[in-house]
């Protein structure tokens, strides 16, 4: 099938790491991307890696890629409030992206 | 335009309705997306135009869907004939061909259709 899937909720102590874990489907997807939606707000890109490495470092963010299982994850270390939001994976098939469901991250003050 | 812009941002309509709903991409983006997000669902893919053509348009649920786009800019889709499942966000994206999967969303339409 087609679905990209994620858990639908996630909740995270501020200063905590949050984890967000994502399945895909497509073993020829070339790029692979998280999307951040803050509230009223369209969809705004995150971060992505490309599908020949493991692992991408962006500041607080930290992208691991394990291609065999089909397997993305997010981190975010220390954990803001202003990091509320939702999260979703992508991946491109042909000239379109398939998203995920969205993962809602809430932060525990 | 500074970013992707969306009208109506709220757009509330009777059962049997048509709607039109409009995308400004941001100057220069020859790709153009359509995406919907029901609530608490992920983004469903509806259409997406290069240029003024519609190479995959494998997304729009049924035929009371359509979308066009003139002078490689301004899209416009279309609903007629509008359900209550219909109703949902309706979110536009437009990118750089060069730039694939680097989308540029607008901040959606609010469809309610009663």
């Amino acid at each position: 099938g087609e679905d990209v899937e994620q858990s639908l909720f996630l909740s995270v102590r501020e200063g905590d790491s949050s984890v967000i874990n994502c399945t895909y489907t497509d073993s020829s997807s070339t790029y692979l991307y998280w999307y951040k939606q803050e509230p009223g707000a369209g969809l705004q890109l995150l971060t992505y890696i490309f599908s020949n490495m493991d692992m991408k470092q962006d500041q607080r963010l930290t992208v691991l890629l394990n291609k065999k299982d089909k397997h993305l994850s997010l981190r975010i270390a220390d954990t803001q409030t202003g990091d509320s939001a939702i999260y979703f994976c992508a991946e491109s098939m042909g000239e379109k992206l398939t998203f995920g469901t969205g993962t809602r991250l809430t932060i525990i003050p | 335009g500074a970013g992707v812009s969306q009208s109506p941002s709220n757009k509330v309509t009777e059962k049997g309705k048509d709607v039109e709903l409009r995308c400004d991409p941001i100057s220069g983006h020859t790709a153009l997306y359509w995406y919907r997000q029901r609530l608490g669902q992920g983004l469903e893919f509806l259409i997406y135009f290069q240029g003024n053509s519609a190479p995959d348009k494998s997304g729009l649920p049924s035929d009371r869907f359509s979308a066009e786009r003139t002078g490689g800019s301004v899209s416009t889709l279309t609903i007629q004939r509008t359900q209550q499942e219909d109703s949902a966000v309706y979110l536009c994206a437009s990118s750089l061909r060069s730039l694939k999967g680097k989308l540029f969303f607008g901040s959606g339409t609010q469809l309610s259709v009663l």
